[in-house]
């Protein structure tokens, strides 16, 4: 079984439409995050949840909505999406913070 | 700000060598920090972590070193493999708070 796996792992989408990338971890861990990889590999945290509240917003355009309906899923939903929007975006896991389980990856590409 | 940072962006080595790959870190209040490895098309895998109390931890062929003296991290891995070609990444976190920072990555290519 995947610890933690996200859908979809590759998704192309014109400007300007709505995407959700969904995100699933099955560690009992109690706090879940996203992060952006950029195309120099460089990661960057989006949000993080604890038991469903949210715990970390960072500088992220609000365009980009978390929902966390429980403790074992943490989606991500994106309106109006840019070009710049185009990177590999991570969902992670982890229990007290410590030592993350990262999933595979949802590439997305804006056209 | 706070950063944490490599000093070498890519690494080659031969097979079987051993490596080293160094990272430095700006945030004196850090008092955990991890490795991790990222093959293509894959997410981060945790390596091994180290807490500010202890200056050398170890594990399987994998060794990080903790300076806190002049903020360094290190990992060391032995006897180099081909499977341990990927982007490895320091991170480092402040116990009590709830985000971890990573580095920018340094790319390990291993030579046959």
């Amino acid at each position: 079984d995947t610890a933690v796996s996200q859908t979809p792992k590759y998704l192309v989408t014109q400007m300007g439409n709505d995407k959700s990338i969904k995100c699933e971890q099955n560690l009992g861990h109690d706090t879940m995050y996203w992060y952006k990889q950029d195309s120099k590999k460089f990661l960057k945290i989006m949000f993080s949840y604890n038991n469903k509240e949210l715990i970390i917003n960072e500088t992220v355009p609000n365009r980009f909505s978390p929902k966390s309906p429980d403790k074992a899923h943490l989606n991500l939903h994106i309106n109006s999406l840019e070009l710049g929007d185009s990177a590999v975006y991570f969902c992670a896991s982890s229990q007290d913070h410590f030592g993350y389980t990262f999933g595979s990856g949802t590439r997305l590409t804006v056209v | 700000g706070e950063s944490v940072g490599l000093h070498l962006p890519t690494l080659s080595v031969q097979e079987g060598d051993n490596s080293i790959i160094n990272c430095a870190y700006s945030n004196s209040a850090s008092d955990y920090f991890i490795w991790y490895k990222q093959e293509s098309g894959k997410g981060p895998q945790f390596i091994i972590d180290i807490r500010s109390n202890m200056d050398k931890r170890q594990g399987q062929r994998v060794t990080v070193l903790l300076n806190k003296t002049v903020k360094h991290l290190s990992l060391q891995i032995a006897a180099t493999q081909p499977g341990d070609s990927a982007v490895y990444f320091c991170a480092e976190m402040s116990t009590g708070g709830f985000k971890t920072i990573f580095g920018a990555g340094t790319r390990l290519f291993v030579k046959a």
